[in-house]
């Protein structure tokens, strides 16, 4: 199967800091790539979904410019969660689908990236 | 009515048995169906795909798809413990994104 890595896979930050986390397509090209947020025991939640060289597009009720998403390239997606406080502790997972060669409505997940804001 | 809707279980069944999972889903016209599995803390990672109606065989999982009723489920046959964990239905529904349902959690009794 087509690997996402995500790095880190784990942080913690004080309140007030900023923390990027990178999502990358490994042996694929990712025409897209979503970054979901999932807190304990709950389902996944979308965020937002970026195509390469384009603006992202939010999920309704996410602050765009608190979650601030660059896709670089067909291989790498940023997520930066800006001026972090303690409600932003989640586990982010992001996801990518492939163009041709891979399926192209596959959604392929990196493991996630546990965040904890202290 | 939500678009992907599963039961949340827990299911549970005794090691050897066969799990059966289901899913319903509200969009006629979604083409492409897939089943995910989500161990606690980790990412989910794709167990199967199916496209077509009727049974789609990989291993110990079926995927079984019926786009007259709506609705996909999956066959665990001698289920594991190692299979626990919260089963996620998916459909694409014609977004961007692929349209997850809040997932079955599966517990396999030793």
């Amino acid at each position: 199967g087509a690997v996402v890595s995500q790095h880190p896979s784990w942080v913690i930050c004080k309140s007030g800091t900023s923390v990027k986390i990178e999502c990358r397509s490994l042996d694929f090209q990712a025409t897209t790539m979503f970054w979901y947020r999932q807190f304990p025991k709950q389902s996944l939640m979308l965020m937002a979904t970026s195509n390469e060289g384009s603006k992202a597009t939010y999920e309704q009720g996410v602050e765009k410019d608190k979650f601030l998403i660059n896709h670089a390239s067909l291989t790498l997606s940023t997520l930066t969660v800006t001026s972090a406080h303690p409600e932003d502790s989640s586990f982010y997972i992001c996801s990518a689908k492939g163009l041709a060669g891979r399926s192209t409505d596959t959604q392929y997940f990196g493991p996630g990236t546990r965040l904890t804001v202290l | 009515q939500k678009e992907v809707e599963q039961n949340s279980g827990p299911l549970s069944v005794p090691e050897g048995a066969i799990a059966s999972l289901n899913c319903t889903y509200s969009d006629r016209g979604s083409q492409s169906f897939f089943w995910y599995r989500q161990y606690s803390g980790k990412s989910p990672e794709l167990i199967m795909s199916i496209y077509s109606n009727g049974d789609k065989e990989d291993g110990r999982f079926t995927a079984q798809l019926n786009k007259a009723s709506q609705y996909v489920s999956l066959l665990i046959r001698d289920s594991q413990p190692s299979d626990s964990a919260t089963y996620l239905c998916a459909v694409d529904t014609g977004r961007r994104a692929l349209t997850f349902g809040s997932g079955t959690r599966l517990q396999v009794q030793p």
